[in-house]
Protein backbone atom coordinates (compact mmCIF):
# COMPACT_ATOMS: atom_id res chain seq x y z
CA UNK A 1 0.00 0.00 0.00
CA UNK A 2 1.00 3.58 -0.50
CA UNK A 3 1.76 5.59 2.23
CA UNK A 4 2.20 9.73 2.93
CA UNK A 5 2.86 10.61 6.11
CA UNK A 6 3.07 14.09 7.40
CA UNK A 7 5.22 14.85 10.62
CA UNK A 8 2.45 16.50 12.46
CA UNK A 9 -1.70 16.05 13.02
CA UNK A 10 -1.97 19.30 14.95
CA UNK A 11 0.40 22.25 14.93
CA UNK A 12 0.06 25.69 16.97
CA UNK A 13 2.39 28.31 16.06
CA UNK A 14 2.23 32.14 16.53
CA UNK A 15 2.57 35.27 14.11
CA UNK A 16 5.66 35.95 12.58
CA UNK A 17 7.02 31.96 13.41
CA UNK A 18 8.78 30.19 10.53
CA UNK A 19 6.62 27.12 9.95
CA UNK A 20 7.98 23.74 8.46
CA UNK A 21 5.62 20.88 7.21
CA UNK A 22 7.31 17.91 6.26
CA UNK A 23 6.17 15.09 3.76
CA UNK A 24 7.43 12.08 3.53
CA UNK A 25 6.01 9.12 0.49
CA UNK A 26 7.26 5.75 0.38
CA UNK A 27 6.56 4.70 -3.52
CA UNK A 28 9.21 6.14 -5.09
CA UNK A 29 6.89 8.87 -6.59
CA UNK A 30 8.22 11.42 -8.97
CA UNK A 31 5.30 14.11 -8.15
CA UNK A 32 4.34 15.41 -4.75
CA UNK A 33 1.96 18.03 -3.64
CA UNK A 34 0.56 20.24 -1.20
CA UNK A 35 -2.88 21.63 -0.79
CA UNK A 36 -4.46 23.71 2.02
CA UNK A 37 -8.19 23.25 2.84
CA UNK A 38 -10.39 25.38 3.90
CA UNK A 39 -14.49 25.39 4.66
CA UNK A 40 -16.44 26.46 1.72
CA UNK A 41 -13.51 26.78 -0.50
CA UNK A 42 -11.98 23.15 -0.70
CA UNK A 43 -8.93 22.25 -1.72
CA UNK A 44 -6.47 24.38 -3.31
CA UNK A 45 -2.94 23.75 -4.47
CA UNK A 46 -0.28 25.42 -3.12
CA UNK A 47 2.86 23.67 -4.72
CA UNK A 48 3.57 21.18 -6.68
CA UNK A 49 7.30 19.04 -7.48
CA UNK A 50 7.62 16.65 -10.72
CA UNK A 51 11.37 15.96 -9.66
CA UNK A 52 14.19 16.35 -7.07
CA UNK A 53 14.71 19.79 -6.31
CA UNK A 54 12.07 21.08 -8.89
CA UNK A 55 9.12 22.74 -8.31
CA UNK A 56 6.20 25.20 -9.61
CA UNK A 57 3.61 27.26 -8.18
CA UNK A 58 -0.04 26.13 -7.16
CA UNK A 59 -2.84 28.19 -7.72
CA UNK A 60 -2.06 30.10 -3.92
CA UNK A 61 1.92 29.95 -3.53
CA UNK A 62 1.69 33.48 -1.97
CA UNK A 63 3.32 33.62 1.78
CA UNK A 64 4.92 30.10 1.22
CA UNK A 65 8.02 27.94 -0.07
CA UNK A 66 9.11 24.80 -0.90
CA UNK A 67 11.76 22.78 -0.81
CA UNK A 68 12.85 19.29 -2.38
CA UNK A 69 15.93 17.73 -1.72
CA UNK A 70 14.94 14.05 -1.95
CA UNK A 71 12.47 12.45 -3.89
CA UNK A 72 10.98 10.83 -0.95
CA UNK A 73 10.67 14.37 1.11
CA UNK A 74 8.36 17.30 0.10
CA UNK A 75 8.53 19.97 2.56
CA UNK A 76 6.25 23.12 2.93
CA UNK A 77 7.62 26.47 4.78
CA UNK A 78 5.48 29.00 5.95
CA UNK A 79 8.76 31.70 6.29
CA UNK A 80 6.54 34.05 8.52
CA UNK A 81 3.10 32.42 10.06
CA UNK A 82 0.17 35.32 9.63
CA UNK A 83 -3.22 33.89 11.07
CA UNK A 84 -4.89 33.45 7.48
CA UNK A 85 -2.69 30.64 6.86
CA UNK A 86 -4.81 28.73 9.92
CA UNK A 87 -6.04 25.81 7.68
CA UNK A 88 -5.89 21.87 7.24
CA UNK A 89 -2.47 21.32 5.20
CA UNK A 90 -2.95 17.93 2.35
CA UNK A 91 -0.07 16.34 0.86
CA UNK A 92 -0.36 13.87 -1.87
CA UNK A 93 1.94 12.18 -4.21
CA UNK A 94 1.75 10.41 -7.24
CA UNK A 95 3.57 8.45 -10.21
CA UNK A 96 2.44 10.05 -13.95
CA UNK A 97 1.36 13.34 -14.51
CA UNK A 98 -2.21 10.93 -15.58
CA UNK A 99 -1.77 9.11 -12.21
CA UNK A 100 -3.88 9.08 -8.84
CA UNK A 101 -3.00 10.95 -6.33
CA UNK A 102 -2.33 9.87 -3.04
CA UNK A 103 -2.86 11.64 0.20
CA UNK A 104 -1.44 11.83 3.28
CA UNK A 105 -3.74 12.42 6.65
CA UNK A 106 -3.06 15.98 6.64
CA UNK A 107 -1.59 19.00 9.31
CA UNK A 108 -4.12 20.85 11.19
CA UNK A 109 -2.42 23.81 11.81
CA UNK A 110 -3.15 27.11 13.96
CA UNK A 111 -1.31 30.57 13.76
CA UNK A 112 -2.52 32.51 16.87
CA UNK B 1 -9.76 26.74 -15.64
CA UNK B 2 -12.42 23.57 -15.63
CA UNK B 3 -15.53 24.66 -13.50
CA UNK B 4 -15.83 21.01 -11.35
CA UNK B 5 -19.36 21.39 -9.70
CA UNK B 6 -20.88 18.29 -7.56
CA UNK B 7 -24.54 17.74 -6.49
CA UNK B 8 -25.87 17.96 -4.00
CA UNK B 9 -23.27 19.90 -1.46
CA UNK B 10 -25.77 17.49 1.81
CA UNK B 11 -26.88 14.01 1.14
CA UNK B 12 -28.85 12.62 4.56
CA UNK B 13 -29.43 8.34 4.55
CA UNK B 14 -30.56 6.54 6.95
CA UNK B 15 -28.52 3.39 7.26
CA UNK B 16 -29.42 0.92 4.24
CA UNK B 17 -30.77 3.45 1.39
CA UNK B 18 -28.72 3.99 -1.83
CA UNK B 19 -27.32 6.92 -3.19
CA UNK B 20 -25.89 8.92 -6.67
CA UNK B 21 -23.71 11.66 -5.99
CA UNK B 22 -22.70 13.67 -9.63
CA UNK B 23 -19.45 15.42 -10.60
CA UNK B 24 -20.48 17.57 -14.02
CA UNK B 25 -17.31 19.00 -15.77
CA UNK B 26 -16.39 22.21 -18.19
CA UNK B 27 -13.55 20.74 -19.97
CA UNK B 28 -12.36 17.32 -21.27
CA UNK B 29 -10.25 15.41 -18.64
CA UNK B 30 -7.60 13.35 -18.51
CA UNK B 31 -8.30 11.76 -15.17
CA UNK B 32 -11.22 11.98 -12.81
CA UNK B 33 -10.68 10.73 -9.39
CA UNK B 34 -13.21 9.99 -6.43
CA UNK B 35 -12.52 10.53 -3.00
CA UNK B 36 -13.94 10.02 0.29
CA UNK B 37 -12.83 12.42 3.25
CA UNK B 38 -13.63 10.52 6.52
CA UNK B 39 -14.05 12.94 9.59
CA UNK B 40 -10.47 13.02 10.84
CA UNK B 41 -9.57 14.61 7.41
CA UNK B 42 -8.49 11.65 5.76
CA UNK B 43 -8.81 12.24 1.89
CA UNK B 44 -9.37 7.92 1.08
CA UNK B 45 -9.04 7.16 -2.62
CA UNK B 46 -12.09 5.34 -4.33
CA UNK B 47 -11.95 5.40 -7.89
CA UNK B 48 -10.02 6.34 -10.79
CA UNK B 49 -12.46 6.56 -12.83
CA UNK B 50 -11.13 9.08 -16.62
CA UNK B 51 -14.24 6.95 -18.12
CA UNK B 52 -15.85 3.84 -18.12
CA UNK B 53 -17.68 1.88 -14.69
CA UNK B 54 -15.78 0.47 -12.05
CA UNK B 55 -16.92 -0.94 -9.23
CA UNK B 56 -15.77 -1.82 -5.38
CA UNK B 57 -17.85 -3.54 -3.02
CA UNK B 58 -20.84 -1.21 -2.45
CA UNK B 59 -19.36 1.36 -4.32
CA UNK B 60 -19.52 1.65 -8.11
CA UNK B 61 -18.03 4.91 -10.41
CA UNK B 62 -19.12 5.72 -13.91
CA UNK B 63 -17.70 8.48 -15.51
CA UNK B 64 -19.31 9.79 -19.27
CA UNK B 65 -16.22 11.56 -20.55
CA UNK B 66 -18.08 12.89 -23.76
CA UNK B 67 -21.15 14.22 -21.58
CA UNK B 68 -18.32 15.03 -19.30
CA UNK B 69 -19.89 13.86 -15.93
CA UNK B 70 -19.34 11.34 -13.80
CA UNK B 71 -21.45 9.48 -11.13
CA UNK B 72 -20.95 7.61 -7.85
CA UNK B 73 -23.13 5.37 -6.60
CA UNK B 74 -23.05 4.01 -2.86
CA UNK B 75 -25.58 1.15 -1.78
CA UNK B 76 -26.77 -0.10 1.53
CA UNK B 77 -24.76 2.95 2.87
CA UNK B 78 -23.35 2.10 6.38
CA UNK B 79 -22.78 4.79 8.89
CA UNK B 80 -18.89 4.70 8.40
CA UNK B 81 -19.59 5.96 5.29
CA UNK B 82 -19.93 9.08 6.51
CA UNK B 83 -17.97 12.16 5.38
CA UNK B 84 -17.14 14.34 2.36
CA UNK B 85 -17.05 12.89 -1.14
CA UNK B 86 -14.70 14.63 -3.74
CA UNK B 87 -14.12 14.64 -7.39
CA UNK B 88 -11.21 15.74 -8.89
CA UNK B 89 -10.22 16.23 -12.68
CA UNK B 90 -6.81 16.73 -14.17
CA UNK B 91 -6.75 18.47 -17.45
CA UNK B 92 -4.50 18.66 -20.92
CA UNK B 93 -0.97 19.23 -19.94
CA UNK B 94 -1.80 20.28 -16.44
CA UNK B 95 -0.16 18.27 -13.86
CA UNK B 96 -2.51 19.32 -10.74
CA UNK B 97 -5.76 18.11 -9.67
CA UNK B 98 -8.87 20.55 -9.69
CA UNK B 99 -11.62 19.69 -7.22
CA UNK B 100 -14.88 20.16 -6.72
CA UNK B 101 -16.38 21.80 -3.34
CA UNK B 102 -17.76 18.29 -2.56
CA UNK B 103 -21.23 16.63 -1.35
CA UNK B 104 -21.35 16.13 2.38
CA UNK B 105 -22.96 12.76 3.33
CA UNK B 106 -24.53 12.02 6.83
CA UNK B 107 -25.95 8.01 7.36
CA UNK B 108 -27.72 8.12 9.96
CA UNK B 109 -29.55 4.72 11.97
Amino acid sequence: DVKVTQSSRYLVKRTGEKVFLECVQDMDHENMFWYRQDPGLGLRLIYFSYDVKMKEKGDIPEGYSVSREKKERFSLILESASTNQTSMYLCASGRLRTDTQYFGPGTRLTVL
Amino acid sequence: GIQVEQSPPDLILQEGANSTLRCNFSDSVNNLQWFHQNPWGQLINLFYIPSGTKQNGRLSATTVATERYSLLYISSSQTTDSGVYFCAVLTGTASKLTFGTGTRLQVTL
